[in-house]
């Protein structure tokens, strides 16, 4: 089926561990972010990617890695988790350009760091 | 950089009242509005924009208003049902990237709409 999808939806992990956080739209957008969802701080873009092999970070890009090797996949890696990154993360992407803004998110990832 | 404040945080009506949600934005450059719902385990979903050179748009029970001159946007639900209950969030767009919007969020309103 055509749209979003993050995997996995439910991860729980150590600190210290490293941790990928997987993407894959099939709409063939060239716009793709990662953003974090904390109570008290709503959305914020951590990173994003305009194209294949060009990214660029967000608010929040401190701790995290980012790369975009096809066009339809962005992971997101934590690569030395601590437990300030516990939240849940969404990945969306988008069209570009200026004629719409809208963002299609993923259904979300839910990460705890114990 | 652009900050945007969202209020009030949560906000309770009867079936069938209206029900206003406000943001203030900072950044006099930001030109383009979203609003975004948020069902319980799901991802944001686009319900209504508006872009800088409109004043107010609507789309059957949902509006969004723009005020430029106090930096300030605001999303009214009319007749509201059981369905609508959920997170809301407003979104100002930051500066200019490129190829596209990049937006800074306020930080959500959780609505319940009580039978």
């Amino acid at each position: 089926d055509a749209g979003i999808t993050q995997s996995p939806r439910y991860k729980i992990t150590e600190t210290g561990r490293q941790v990928t956080l997987m993407c894959h739209q099939t709409w063939s957008h060239s716009y793709m972010f990662w953003y974090r969802q904390d109570l008290g701080h709503g959305l914020r873009l951590i990173y994003y990617s305009a194209a294949a092999d060009i990214t660029d970070k967000g608010e929040v890009p401190d701790g995290y890695v980012v790369s975009r090797s096809k066009t339809e996949n962005f992971p997101l890696t934590l690569e030395s988790a601590t437990r300030s990154q516990t939240s849940v993360y969404f990945c969306a992407s988008s069209e570009g350009g200026w004629n719409t803004g809208e963002l299609f998110f993923g259904e979300g990832s839910r990460l705890t760091v114990l | 950089g652009e900050n945007v404040e969202q209020h009030p945080s949560t906000l309770s009506v009867q079936e069938g009242d209206s029900a206003v949600i406000k943001c203030t934005y900072s950044d006099s450059a930001s030109n383009y509005f979203p609003w975004y719902k948020q069902e319980l385990g799901k991802g944001p979903q686009l319900i209504i924009d508006i872009r800088s050179n409109v004043g107010e748009k609507k789309d059957q029970r949902i509006a969004v208003t723009l005020n430029k001159t106090a930096k300030h946007f605001s999303l009214h639900i009319t007749e509201t049902q059981p369905e609508d209950s959920a997170v809301y969030f407003c979104a100002a767009s930051e500066g200019v990237t490129s190829g596209t919007y990049k937006y800074i969020f306020g930080t959500g309103t959780r609505l319940k709409v009580l039978a």
